[in-house]
């Protein structure tokens, strides 16, 4: 099947600083990336549907000055949690939709990535 | 909006067969999928169903009935590492962006020996 590579899968960072994560399609090209955010034994809430070569769309209640999302090619997307703090802590999660519609019914997700603000 | 719904925690013994269900509500329904999803792991795909009926994938089996908007996962012949998280998700199509999936709360499936 189709692979998504996240990194990193850990990162503690200082409050106020930013953290940046990323999200390639290894072996096929995604159009679409979508990044989700997970609280413990909690569902995944989408929080960006991100597109290649355009502006991400954000769910409601997501600040997008705070979440930044970077689409630049058709195979890597990125996610920049800007001035982090304790309450931003959590499994961030990326999957990845392919432009080969045949193999468009799953969802292909990253690792996911824990982020610890202290 | 997309809503769905489905038990919190199942506990099974193995070698038994569980069933987790699933009921729905959402504007543009493309498809029900399935994924299971251990601590600390990115979630993996199990199935998807477009059109009402059962779909056999070894020891899994999904059902959809779009008339009734509920669909279940059947797992047979458990074992020890089926216990995770399994996650129903519609898929539908929005118009910002074709084809979202959101996900129902989860049902943590503990299989006792």
């Amino acid at each position: 099947g189709a692979v998504v590579s996240q990194h990193p899968s850990r990162v503690i960072c200082k409050s106020g600083t930013s953290v940046k994560i990323e999200c390639r399609s290894l072996d096929f090209q995604a159009t679409t990336m979508f990044w989700y955010r997970q609280f413990p034994k909690k569902s995944l809430m989408l929080m960006a549907t991100s597109n290649e070569g355009s502006k991400a769309t954000y769910e409601q209640g997501v600040e997008k000055d705070k979440f930044l999302i970077n689409h630049a090619s058709l195979t890597l997307s990125t996610l920049t949690v800007t001035s982090a703090h304790p309450e931003d802590s959590s499994f961030y999660i990326c999957s990845a939709r392919s432009r080969d519609r045949e193999i468009d019914t799953e969802a292909f997700f990253g690792q996911g990535t824990r982020l610890t603000v202290v | 909006g997309q809503s769905l719904e489905q038990p919190s925690e199942v506990t099974a013994v193995e070698g038994a067969i569980v069933q987790i269900n699933c009921t729905y509500q959402t504007s543009g329904f493309y498809g029900l999928s399935w994924y299971q999803q251990h601590d600390g792991g990115a979630p993996t795909f199990l199935s998807y169903n477009a059109l009402d009926g059962l779909e056999e994938t070894g020891r899994f089996s999904s059902f959809l009935s779009r008339s009734d908007s509920y669909g279940y996962l059947l797992l047979q012949e458990l074992q020890m590492k089926d216990s995770a998280s399994y996650f129903c998700a519609v898929r539908f199509i929005s118009s910002g962006s074709a084809r979202q999936l959101t996900f129902g709360s989860g049902t943590q499936l503990t299989v006792l020996p």
